[in-house]
């Protein structure tokens, strides 16, 4: 089955500070992981996924099959990067379904 | 291009009533799908479509249905309303392969009382 952890529902750091949002996952399979930003009352964008290696907006995050995690990180937190922070899961296996963990709350504090 | 458009943004039911949230793409996307979103549990997959005439359940598709006669439209129909399917709903539609970015709609705040 597809499931995505995100173990922390709030997560607040001082600006300036690193931040690392934890996502692990379980698949039978080539799973797809994304990380998706939703700031307040907006849609949800999507930030970055692995097949990219790329770094958006300063966040990269890296797929770590050995440890099954996707976490996102950031050096130097910015205060604009408070919202809600959304891991998800898509597989050829189980139709190309896009699931989603329960999310982050990031808070940057001045 | 206005991507994944959904209506209505608010709505306000009485419980045991029957609505329908629209969600329209004119991207030519044969994947669209609906999430609800509750406090702590994250973005829940309700229904999807991979493409015209073919639906298929999610995790939480009792209480709601759809339906897909055109490529362009994926409505959700609340048959009997719920308190508990107070929620913010969202549409979103990907194009062919799992590489695609999944585009979202811009949601629909639905409380029922």
């Amino acid at each position: 089955a597809q499931r995505v952890t995100q173990p922390e529902k709030l997560l607040s750091v001082f600006k300036g500070a690193p931040v690392e949002l934890k996502c692990n996952y379980s698949y039978s399979g080539s799973p797809e992981l994304f990380w998706y930003v939703q700031y307040s009352r907006q849609r949800l964008q999507l930030l970055l996924r692995h097949i990219s290696r790329e770094s958006i907006k300063g966040f990269t995050a890296d797929l770590n099959k050995g440890e099954t995690s996707f976490h996102l990180k950031k050096p130097f937190a910015q205060e604009e990067d408070s919202a809600m922070y959304y891991c998800a899961l898509s597989g050829r296996e189980y139709g190309n379904k896009l699931v989603f963990g329960a999310g982050t709350i990031l808070r940057v504090k001045s | 291009n206005a991507g994944v458009t959904q209506t209505p943004k608010f709505q306000v039911l009485k419980t045991g009533q029957s609505m329908t949230l629209q969600c329209a793409q004119d991207m030519n996307h044969e994947y669209m799908s609906w999430y609800r979103q509750d406090p702590g549990m994250g973005l829940r997959l309700i229904h999807y479509s991979v493409g015209a005439g073919i639906t298929d359940q999610g995790e939480v598709p009792n209480g709601y249905n759809v339906s897909r006669s055109t490529t362009e439209d994926f409505p959700l129909r609340l048959l009997s309303a719920a308190p508990s399917q107070t929620s913010v709903y969202f549409c979103a539609s990907r194009g062919e392969g799992a590489g695609n970015t999944i585009y979202f709609g811009e949601g629909s705040w639905l409380t029922v009382v």
